[in-house]
């Protein structure tokens, strides 16, 4: 079955540390999307990719870095810099936003 | 600047009872518009969507939306809730002309009560 992949679910950073979230996808989509979710503040978009070898900053790209080495790949690093990354991260893929985004189950960060 | 804004933050309501929820956009272009529900821990999952076809959407779980251009709303309804129905509910817009992002509400969360 086609779908996308976030993984770790859970994931513990230690102060200063880079840290690496996965998001793969077999649906064949262009375009991918990473998002943070906080309480109380819906989801902010971090950074977006439309093609491979391609990507554009978000509302909240500080202290986050991406590539796009592959169609299927669209890893998102958490830098030392991110000075409050406990959240919830999701990445989502889509053909083109018109026809709606699937999403992955999530990434928990916590920094310890 | 195109928008989209979801009245009231938490809804509760008794099992069996109608479920309203509120959302709004602003745009001065055609908008696709979108329903998204999310359970505790996991990511979005599509309730359903508009794309211009017919006005009424129906969609996943018994739920509908009703697209009002002259009121520019797209409220989520479902008649009768179930318990199973309790998470957070966004609404979602994008538009055409080359914009590939979705702009989402802030969410409501839903409470059913016995």
């Amino acid at each position: 079955d086609g779908g996308i992949t976030q993984s770790p679910k859970y994931l513990f950073r230690k102060e200063g540390q880079n840290v690496t979230l996965s998001c793969e996808q077999n649906l064949n989509h262009d375009a991918m999307y990473w998002y943070r979710q906080d309480p109380g503040q819906g989801l902010r978009l971090i950074y977006y990719s439309q093609i491979v070898n391609d990507f554009q900053k978000g509302d909240i790209a500080e202290g986050y870095s991406v590539s796009r080495e592959k169609k299927e790949s669209f890893p998102l690093t958490v830098t030392s810099a991110q000075k409050n990354p406990t959240a919830f991260y999701l990445c989502a893929s889509s053909i083109t936003a018109h026809y709606g985004y699937t999403f992955g189950s999530g990434t928990r960060l916590t920094v310890v | 600047a195109q928008s989209v804004t979801q009245l009231g933050s938490h809804v509760s309501v008794s099992e069996g009872a109608l479920v309203l929820l509120r959302c709004n956009y602003s745009s001065s272009v055609p908008p696709y518009l979108f329903w998204y529900v999310q359970y505790p821990n996991q990511g979005l999952q599509l309730l359903l969507k508009y794309t211009s076809a017919a006005t009424l959407v129906k969609g996943i779980n018994g739920f509908e939306a009703e697209f009002k251009k002259s009121e520019t709303s797209f409220h989520l309804t479902k008649p009768s809730a179930h318990m199973s129905d309790a998470a957070e509910y966004f609404c979602a817009v994008t538009f055409s002309g080359g914009y590939n992002k979705l702009i989402f509400g802030a969410g409501t969360r839903l409470a059913v009560h016995p």
